[in-house]
Formats: structure tokens, C-alpha cells, sequence
């Protein structure tokens, strides 16, 4: 069966310091993989997703970098956190032909 | 763009029924999901529904379509204190947009 892993569970950060989290899938080959945002309130915001090893799309713009360097890591990063960054960030995956996404535990980052 | 709407807090009593409702614009919509957030953890698909059909039943859970209205529901049966979590609405073409999520509150 397929699972996925997110780490760190948790993360405090300050402010301009560099951001690395880290989503593995295993048990499926190919996925498409995504990182959502999770604010308040809101619905999940899309960050990235991608469709392929080195395959990267962004849907806003903003201080964050994914990359994707083997075919089931996904990993997002930032180069000097802001304090907006502060949220709940989920990673997902989907394939198989199918539309139905699956998602991970979540990392809860707080920048301060 | 389109838009996937829910109210943000619902509160039943322990054995009611509760019904989570949801809107969307999107008329090209082919699949559309309900996901369950329990607190500090990441989404659980719950249970979708194609878009060609009404109805689906799945236990406890009821999902209802009306592809007219664009309007989905989710209805929990005998609700336990267990089922109190965030629920999350989706619908996909080729992208998947998320409602903001209904918190629901099942008291004793």
C-alpha cells in the first residue's frame, strides 16, 4: 500500500532563516506530488506541484522553492523565511490515472 | 476563477445527523470529495462521488449531488464525538480547488 511522509512534524524558525521540509511517498512510482499551504479559516492553498522528477510548477508567487529530485521526494524550501510564511504546509500525491489526491500528517511551521 | 464554498462551523448533538452542505461554480467538475482533518493532522479522503451520479453511501455517509445547482452534501449519521473534525469539500477537472473547510463540533 502507499503511504507518505512529511518531516519535521513541527518546525519554529526565525526570521531569515533558510527552510527545508521534506515529503516522501512510497509504494507508487510516478506520482504526481503537490505542496498545499493550510491558513485559517481559508481552503488549501496550491503551492507547487509536480508532474515528474525535475518538474516543477508554481502556482503564486512567493518566497518559497520546491524541488523534486528523485521521483518520490518532494521538497520545500526557502532561502530566508518571512513571518507570513507561518502555517500548516501539506504534501499530497495523486496517480495512477486517478484525480483523488492523498495527503500527508502536515508540518506546522511557525517562523518568529 | 472558481469556487468551492462551505459554511465554516456546523455544531450537532451526539446521535444527530449532521449535513455538511457545499457549493461550487466550476460546471466542468468530474469528480468531487469530501475530506475529514482531524486537529494537528494532515486531510483523510472520506469519500467521492463522479460527477454523473446523485448519490453515495458508504456506511455513516451520505454524499448527495445536485449537478444542477452545483451543490454537494455530506450527511453523518448517528454522529459520534469522534466524527468532530474540519471537513473539506474539493472538486477536480484537471485541478483539484478546495473549500475552506467546516468545523464541526459534535457535543455529548
Amino acid at each position: 500500500s502507499q503511504t507518505i511522509h512529511q518531516w519535521p512534524a513541527t518546525l519554529v524558525q526565525p526570521v531569515g532563516s533558510p527552510l527545508s521540509l521534506e515529503c516522501t511517498v512510497e509504494g507508487t512510482s510516478n506520482p504526481n506530488l503537490y505542496w498545499y499551504r493550510q491558513a485559517a479559516g481559508r481552503g488549501l492553498q496550491l503551492l507547487f506541484y509536480s508532474v515528474g522528477i525535475g518538474q516543477i510548477s508554481s502556482e503564486v508567487p512567493q518566497n518559497l522553492s520546491a524541488s523534486r529530485p528523485q521521483d518520490r521526494q518532494f521538497i520545500l524550501s526557502s532561502k530566508k523565511l518571512l513571518l507570513s510564511d507561518s502555517g500548516f504546509y501539506l504534501c499530497a500525491w495523486s496517480g495512477g490515472g486517478s484525480y483523488e489526491q492523498y495527503f500527508g500528517p502536515g508540518t506546522r511551521l511557525t517562523v518568529t | 476563477g472558481e469556487d468551492v464554498e462551505q459554511s465554516l462551523f456546523l455544531s450537532v448533538r451526539e446521535g444527530d445527523s449532521s449535513v455538511i452542505n457545499c457549493t461550487y461554480t466550476d460546471s466542468s467538475s468530474t469528480y468531487l470529495y469530501w475530506y475529514k482533518q482531524e486537529p494537528g493532522a494532515g486531510l483523510q479522503l472520506l469519500t467521492y462521488i463522479f460527477s454523473n451520479m446523485d448519490m453515495k453511501q458508504d456506511q455513516r455517509l451520505t454524499v448527495l449531488l445536485n449537478k444542477k445547482d452545483k451543490h454537494l452534501s455530506l450527511r453523518i449519521a448517528d454522529t459520534q464525538t469522534g466524527d468532530s473534525a474540519i471537513y473539506f469539500c474539493a472538486e477536480s477537472d484537471n485541478d483539484m480547488r478546495f473549500g475552506a473547510g467546516t468545523r464541526l463540533t459534535v457535543k455529548p
